[in-house]
């Protein structure tokens, strides 16, 4: 099993640039979500999808948007990026209550905006 | 809504010497779990150990275990015979009973003394 992938690993962008972060699991989770780590602020929650075709927003949804057309895929779109979206991305899965045991994260993106 | 602290923004300690990361959370909720997660230099994400609200005991895995406060809402975590590899960002999570989200604390830079 892959877990959770994330691509890519690293990106710099310029402002006003759009772009997609994607997340794909292969663990057939139904959970799906995006936080961003910034220093001193822990992970905070942007988007989350409860299965397909179902997405809602988390503490931090300016800027993002997401969609959830299949189960195993789950992208982050960057509309127009500032540098304030320069932070460390990840997504997370979890199976129903399987939750309650823990999630399961990606290895990150750490995105860059100049 | 939920909040988790964790108020040590950097701890140290000799190696094979014991420490203690600190975390409090505010809820109204009487059913929840609690993590401590592990962020080594490469970022990815490594589920310690967790707890479950309704349990009194206090969770072990190896040289890890918490004291798990309920009435205080405190989770702090114990690393026994620190070692090398132990050098990473702590973060505490809570998660509601009903919920899917995780809520992270600012997390705890641990460095391990040789």
């Amino acid at each position: 099993n892959a877990g959770v992938t994330q691509t890519p690993k690293f990106q710099v962008l310029k402002t006003g640039q759009s772009m997609t972060l994607q997340c794909a699991q292969d663990m057939n989770h139904e959970y799906m979500s995006w936080y961003r780590q910034d220093p001193g602020m822990g992970l905070r929650l942007i988007h989350y999808s409860v299965g397909a075709g179902i997405t809602d927003q988390g503490e931090v949804p300016n800027g993002y948007n997401v969609s959830r057309s299949t189960t195993e895929d789950f992208p982050l779109r960057l509309l127009s990026a500032a540098p304030s979206q320069t932070s460390v991305y990840f997504c997370a899965s979890s199976y129903g209550d399987r939750a309650n045991y823990g999630y399961t994260f990606g290895s990150g993106t750490r995105l860059t905006v100049v | 809504a939920q909040t988790v602290t964790q108020s040590q923004p950097e701890m140290s300690v000799q190696e094979a010497e014991t420490v203690t990361l600190s975390c409090t959370y505010d809820t109204s909720e009487s059913d929840y779990y609690l993590f401590w997660y592990k962020q080594p230099p490469s970022r990815q994400m490594i589920l310690v150990i967790r707890q479950e609200a309704y349990k009194q005991q206090n969770a072990t895995e190896n040289r890890f275990s918490v004291n798990f406060q309920k009435a205080a809402k405190s989770f702090s975590l114990k690393i026994s015979d620190s070692q090398l590899g132990d050098a990473a960002m702590y973060f505490c999570a809570y998660k509601g009973q009903g919920a899917q989200k995780l809520v992270f604390g600012q997390g705890t830079r641990l460095t391990i003394n040789p």
